[in-house]
């Protein structure tokens, strides 16, 4: 596989339930980030990793919860989520300090909180 | 504060030619990013500018004026697969070099 993968792509959960966003990257990058992507709404900075370490903690809720394991991987843990955090979460990652270059997305994760 | 601004839609007919625009206000401009992002897709990068001027790249081409606050996407002979989302997002030193977003603009080609 190659460039950000996103799993699950589509996630219903319950205010009460517990569930988690996994992302993978393949291009050797060391920062990955999770945005929030509401309808007509920008992209929203949610967190931001380099080298496994949280850079950045945009003012979120603690109902999400990140977790970076490695440099290619990282997890959006969800809980006692709210209908208006229903969204689409995509993950992205890109090599920090190289400030001209893009960051590569993820297909993202459609949640709808019922 | 930071603001970006572009229209919130487009539309435009196949084989013509569209410039959508975006302005910005930031504390620390350190360039400017196009997206493409189709509908239930991944955004995949189009264009980058930190200098003034025009980027060419095929039927896309990117300008930016530094003092004006201003950038341009152009699309040339358009495409009907060329319907889809254009999101302009400016890199910011104020926010420790994170990029800033636009609300995007949906570009909707018509035959």
């Amino acid at each position: 596989e190659t460039g950000v993968t996103q799993t699950p792509r589509h996630l219903v959960m319950g205010m009460t339930n517990k569930k988690s966003l996994k992302c993978e990257q393949h291009l050797g990058h060391n920062a990955m980030y999770w945005y929030k992507q509401s309808a007509k709404k920008p992209l929203e900075l949610m967190f931001v990793y380099n080298f496994k370490e949280q850079t950045e903690n945009n003012s979120v809720p603690s109902r999400f919860s990140p977790e970076c394991p490695n440099s290619s991987h990282l997890f959006l843990h969800l809980h006692t989520l709210q209908p208006e955090d229903s969204a689409l979460y995509l993950c992205a990652s890109s090599q920090e300090r190289q400030l001209n270059t893009e960051a590569f997305f993820g297909q993202g994760t459609r949640l709808t909180v019922v | 504060g930071q603001n970006i601004d572009q229209p919130t839609e487009m539309t435009a007919t196949e084989g013509a030619i569209v410039q959508i625009n975006c302005t910005y206000q930031t504390s620390g401009f350190n360039g400017l990013f196009w997206y493409q992002q189709h509908a239930g897709e991944a955004p995949t990068f189009l264009s980058y500018n930190v200098l003034d001027g025009l980027e060419e790249k095929g039927r896309f081409s990117s300008f930016l004026s530094r003092s004006k606050g201003y950038s341009y996407l152009l699309l040339k002979e358009l495409q009907m697969k060329d319907s889809a989302s254009y999101l302009c997002a400016v890199r910011d030193r104020g926010s420790n070099y994170q990029l800033i977003w636009g609300a995007g603009t949906k570009l909707i080609i018509k035959p």
